[in-house]
This record gives structure tokens, sequence and C-alpha cells, in this order.
């Protein structure tokens, strides 16, 4: 199976809202409502944002979002804040062989 | 809540055999899946495999030949085991939960795993 395809970087100022796309095949995204989506900040292990395409775990604000459309997945930030600034990493379940795939990361930049 | 701590060497030989360890607190490992993953330095994250508590497992094509992924329950643990290891195996190392098909949650803090003479 190949890697998601995440844009490495997106930016946003204070209060906007950025969407972060992960862009995978009609075997992993397109077909299964099975993709997630992690916080990484430095030095730090991910944290679950999104799973299943579009629920949030407690906790989580309700300022992320997650959708799909066909093979593409994307994760929605709206009032951005600082503390927003991370690395985010989506992945999906691949069906077939029960694998798991993740993107390559997109480095989320609060101006 | 349920925590996870990954233990083992920081330093392993090249050709080695790279062993680690994942301790369940806070909650049973009956029950559900469990997975380790990697992060060389500066790069994405790859799924390594998971196994479900009665032993079933599942590891990355990629990784298959070389992969171990092996449960303990009377000790609430499972481990790691990747042999003939080189350079490109050094990355931190997380342990995570897997609840349903795509919740990986908690995870380890993540240990740093160097592969040098």
């Amino acid at each position: 199976q190949s890697a998601l395809t995440q844009p490495p970087s997106a930016s946003g100022s204070p209060g906007q809202s950025v969407t972060i796309s992960c862009t995978g095949t009609s075997s992993d995204v397109g077909t299964y409502n099975f993709v997630s989506w992690y916080q990484q900040h430095p030095g730090k292990a991910p944290k679950l944002m999104i799973y299943d395409v579009s629920k949030r775990p407690s906790g989580v604000p309700d300022r992320f979002s997650g959708s799909k459309s066909g093979n593409t997945a994307s994760l929605t930030v709206s009032g951005l804040q600082a503390e927003d600034e991370a690395d985010y990493y989506c992945s999906s379940y691949g069906g077939s062989d029960n694998y798991v795939v993740f993107g390559g990361g997109t480095k989320l930049t609060v101006l | 809540q349920v925590q996870l701590q990954e233990s083992g060497p920081g330093l392993v030989e090249p050709s080695g055999t790279l062993s680690l360890t994942c301790t369940v607190s806070g909650g049973s490992i009956i029950n559900y899946f469990w997975s380790w993953f990697r992060q060389p330095p500066g790069k994405g994250l790859e799924w390594i495999g998971y196994i479900y508590y009665s032993g079933t497992t599942n590891y990355n094509p990629s990784l298959k030949s070389r992969v171990t992924i092996s449960v303990d329950t009377s000790r609430n643990q499972f481990s790691l085991k990747l042999s003939s290891v080189t350079a490109a195996d050094s990355a931190v190392y997380y342990c995570a939960k897997l609840g349903g098909t795509s919740r990986f949650d908690p995870w380890g803090q993540g240990t740093l795993v160097t592969v040098s003479s």
C-alpha cells in the first residue's frame, strides 16, 4: 500500500480557518470511513483529534472537524489559535489486508 | 484512564534485534488491539503492526519479514522485536491502543532507539 498524500505545509492567521487534505485510493480512504487525524507538537507523542472521518474524542475542541469526499479526507481547523501550530497526520485503514497507512504529515503554521 | 509506557534499550548494534515492551496501566489489555509505530527523526509516522490480546497479529508488509509482536496478558504488556536492524531503523518508537478501526488512542510517550555500533 502507498502512503496517503498530504500537503507539506499549511498556514493561517489567528481566528481564520484552515483545511488540510489527505488523498488516498479506492482501497483505503475511498472505501472505508476509518480515517483519523493526529496532532503532534515537537518532541511529543501524537494526539488523536478525529477518528472515523468526522468523530471527535472527548476533550478535543469543536474547532476541529473532519470530512471525506471520494478518495480525499480533510481536516478543518476553525478559529485558529496559536496552540494549533503543530504537525498533523492523517491515517486510514485499508481493508484488503487490514493495513494502516499514514500521510506524510502537514506542518500547520499560525501566522 | 489507560496509560502506556514504552521501555527497552536505547542503543542497538547493526544486524542485531531491537526489543521493546509496552506496559499498559489503568486498564486491562484484554479485549483490545494494541499497536506499534515509529518515527525517524524529522520524518513522518509509520505503522509497524498490531496485535489482539488473543495473539492475532497484522504487520506492515514492508517490515513483515523482520517484525514480531507478542502479548503477555498476565503482565498487561505487549512487545516488539525487529530483527536485522540497520541505521534506517533508528527512530522514536511508540505504542498505542487501537479502539475500533481507526482510533489509536492513547499513545505512549515514545522511546528513541538508535542503531549504531
